[in-house]
């Protein structure tokens, strides 16, 4: 079975560049997790999608993030316009999730990530 | 809101012998699971082992093992006859069950380094 695939899986970039990573999470698996994780720190959830719809975005900094996921597989995560703190690994998980029944949960599967440094 | 410590930044072991590495988490919660996620220096989260609250039995796969202290919110891994590639950073996550949310909190990781 294929894992959770990303790309780039390195990144430079100048500050207030813009740039977006991709992601395809396991075939069959309805929840998609984005994770920034910054040197020295666990993982931090950005945004989680249940098929193609939000289902948390509290901690997405929404003035320069976005993300989507628009047929409910693949999904890509944007920064516009990019600030040094920014850099840190993005982290991409699926996770096979029914969809619409609350607190049935299931494992959290992570791709290779997306190191990003900004200049 | 939930939160995970762990209060061991580094540890080191020699190849063959047993490491005890620490996870406490604080959590009004009675339902969740928790996780103990490896990533090594290619920067993957490999899951190593996965609890459930409910279960009053600790779990383990192969070489690792967790001793789950529900009362005292603990939940320590151990790892026995380490290997060389066991060396990683260790996470401890914690996952709620209530809601349709279901983000991982992770705590700040340990760092083990296996030797010869």
């Amino acid at each position: 079975e294929a894992g959770v695939a990303q790309s780039p899986r390195y990144k430079i970039i100048e500050k207030r560049q813009s740039v977006a990573f991709w992601c395809n999470p396991i075939s069959g698996h309805a929840t998609l997790y984005w994770y920034q994780q910054i040197l020295g720190q666990g993982p931090k959830l950005l945004i989680q999608f249940q098929n193609n719809g939000v289902v948390d975005d509290s901690q997405l900094p929404k003035d320069r993030f976005s993300a989507e996921r628009l047929k409910g597989v693949d999904s890509t995560l944007k920064i516009q316009p990019a600030k040094l703190e920014d850099s840190a690994v993005y982290l991409c998980a699926s996770s096979l999730e029914v969809p619409g029944l609350a607190g049935v949960k299931d494992t959290q599967y992570f791709g290779p990530g997306t190191r990003l440094t900004v200049l | 809101a939930q939160t995970v410590t762990q209060s061991q930044p580094e540890m080191s072991v020699q190849e063959a012998e047993t490491v005890t590495l620490s996870c406490t988490y604080d959590t009004s919660e009675n339902n969740y699971y928790l996780f103990w996620y490896k990533q090594p220096p290619s920067r993957q989260m490999i899951l190593v082992i996965r609890q459930e609250a409910y279960k009053q039995q600790n779990a383990t796969e192969n070489r690792f093992s967790v001793n789950f202290q529900k009362a005292a919110k603990s939940f320590s891994l151990k790892i026995s006859d380490s290997q060389l590639g066991d060396t990683a950073m260790y996470f401890c996550a914690f996952m709620k069950l209530t809601g349709t949310a279901s983000k991982l909190t992770f705590g700040t990781g340990t760092r083990l380094q296996v030797t010869l």
